[in-house]
């Protein structure tokens, strides 16, 4: 069966430095998202990725989240200068016209 | 925000039982539901979800029941196995919101044997 992947499983980052995360999403989804989980806490909407264009973002995404999707394949997400509090599990998740299917995310710790 | 709610952090039943799992919502603009097992280290998995057309959907040993009206909806496991065991998360999205999907804090099932 088709999955997401993500890569890589545990990234460990200065504070202060920049980070990308990447996902491979299932071959025909258009839809992409990147959610985060906090440590004890909720699954949190960062963003939505559709036609090649963020569709919708939540507040955590400010001015230091970014996303693209660099070829057909990946889709990625950078965080340019990180803080303690950006710390968390980040999940990728794509979709075609059902449910959202996630990769087994990436746990970002932030020094 | 509060907007998907699962007040049961844990729950504990014998293999071949019941297991019922609760969500409340408050948004009514929620109109598509569904419900995600997680294992330790792995991502969530899709497991069953419902629209706010119908108020049942059933799918081999998992079906899932909306109450619009109350604003809530249930999983019901049925019989449990021990690899039921893992954490459940309801999720809620509405149309016209690019499907973002907003979760409660999830239920950790135990089957024991």
């Amino acid at each position: 069966e088709p999955e997401v992947t993500q890569t890589p499983s545990h990234q460990v980052t200065q504070m202060g430095q920049e980070v990308i995360l990447r996902c491979v999403p299932i071959s025909n989804h258009l839809y992409f998202y990147w959610y985060r989980q906090i440590l004890g806490q909720k699954v949190e909407f960062l963003v939505s990725f559709y036609n090649n264009e963020i569709s919708e973002k939540s507040e955590i995404f400010d001015d230091q989240f970014s996303v693209e999707r660099p070829d057909g394949s990946n889709f990625t997400l950078k965080i340019r200068s990180t803080k303690l509090e950006d710390s968390a599990m980040y999940f990728c998740a794509s979709r075609y016209q059902g449910p959202q299917h996630f990769g087994d995310g990436t746990r970002l710790s932030i020094l | 925000d509060q907007q998907v709610k699962q007040n049961s952090p844990s729950l504990s039943v014998q293999e071949g039982r019941i297991s019922i799992l609760n969500c409340d919502y408050t948004n009514s603009m929620f109109d598509y539901f569904l419900w995600y097992k997680k294992y330790p280290a792995e991502g969530p998995t899709f497991l069953i979800s419902i629209s706010s057309i119908k108020d049942k959907n059933e799918d081999g040993r998992f079906t899932v029941f909306l109450n619009k009206s109350a604003k809530h909806l249930s999983l019901h496991i049925v019989p449990s196995q021990p690899g039921d065991s893992a954490v459940y998360f309801c999720a809620a999205s509405s149309t016209g919101t690019a499907s973002k999907l907003t979760f409660g804090t999830g239920t950790r099932l135990q089957v024991t044997l």
